[in-house]
């Protein structure tokens, strides 16, 4: 049982590049979620799932495209990277019922040049 | 949206000292997380608390959902206490995020 699995852990992109962030958890989650963290700002939702084929935006996801082919898998896409997508992201997960609530990633710590 | 306001910001502590860091929130909600952020990054979910108390060694966390708060209690703190504690709400499948307090414990 590996929890939640985020690939990359680091990277680095070139302005204009574009790049997909892995999410996959083995724990049958319904619920799955991507936030972003930058210094001073906590955690801000960019995209979630409340289950395949369902997805919705948060609190900051311009820039940023999402789909849920399967439970297990939610990839965060960023189309043309801009050097204001800089900052470390983690995916999340919860059951449907909220027994445990959210169990979070290592995260992926993205520069943009 | 909902807000979720930490307090204090910064918290500088004695190794084996005790602190309370606090959670207000301005909504009814689902769900409240303490985590605890290391200085690798990690985050730790520490407890799920949606209301009532709950105890885990030298942590414990109240929630009292009609008043909108919830505690962190840590007691005999110790250097690796370190790090950012985050709380974090959930209402209509949202996670909300405070922007967390950060503890200092030293030696």
């Amino acid at each position: 049982n590996a929890g939640v699995t985020q690939t990359p852990k680091f990277q680095v992109l070139k302005t204009g590049q574009s790049m997909t962030l892995q999410c996959a958890q083995d724990m049958n989650h319904e619920y799955m979620s991507w936030y972003r963290q930058d210094p001073g700002m906590g955690l801000r939702l960019i995209h979630y799932s409340v289950g395949a084929g369902i997805t919705d935006q948060g609190e900051v996801p311009n820039g940023y495209n999402v789909s849920r082919s399967t439970t297990e898998d939610f990839p965060l896409r960023l189309l043309s990277a801009a050097p204001s997508q800089t900052s470390v992201y983690f995916c999340a997960s919860r059951m449907r019922y909220r027994v445990y609530g959210y169990t979070f990633g290592s995260g992926t710590r993205l520069t943009v040049v | 949206g909902i807000q979720v306001e930490q307090s204090p910001p910064d918290l500088i502590l004695q190794e084996g000292a005790n602190s309370t860091l606090r959670c207000n929130f301005s909504d009814s909600v689902n769900n409240l997380q303490w985590f605890h952020q290391n200085p690798w990054g990690q985050l730790i979910n520490l407890f799920y608390i949606p209301s009532g108390t709950k105890q885990n060694g030298r942590l414990s966390a109240t929630t009292v959902a009609t008043e909108r708060y919830s505690l962190l209690y840590i007691s005999s703190s110790q250097t690796t206490d370190s790090g950012v504690y985050f709380c974090a709400v959930e209402a209509n499948s949202k996670l909300t995020f405070g922007k967390g307090i950060t503890l200092s414990v030293r030696p």
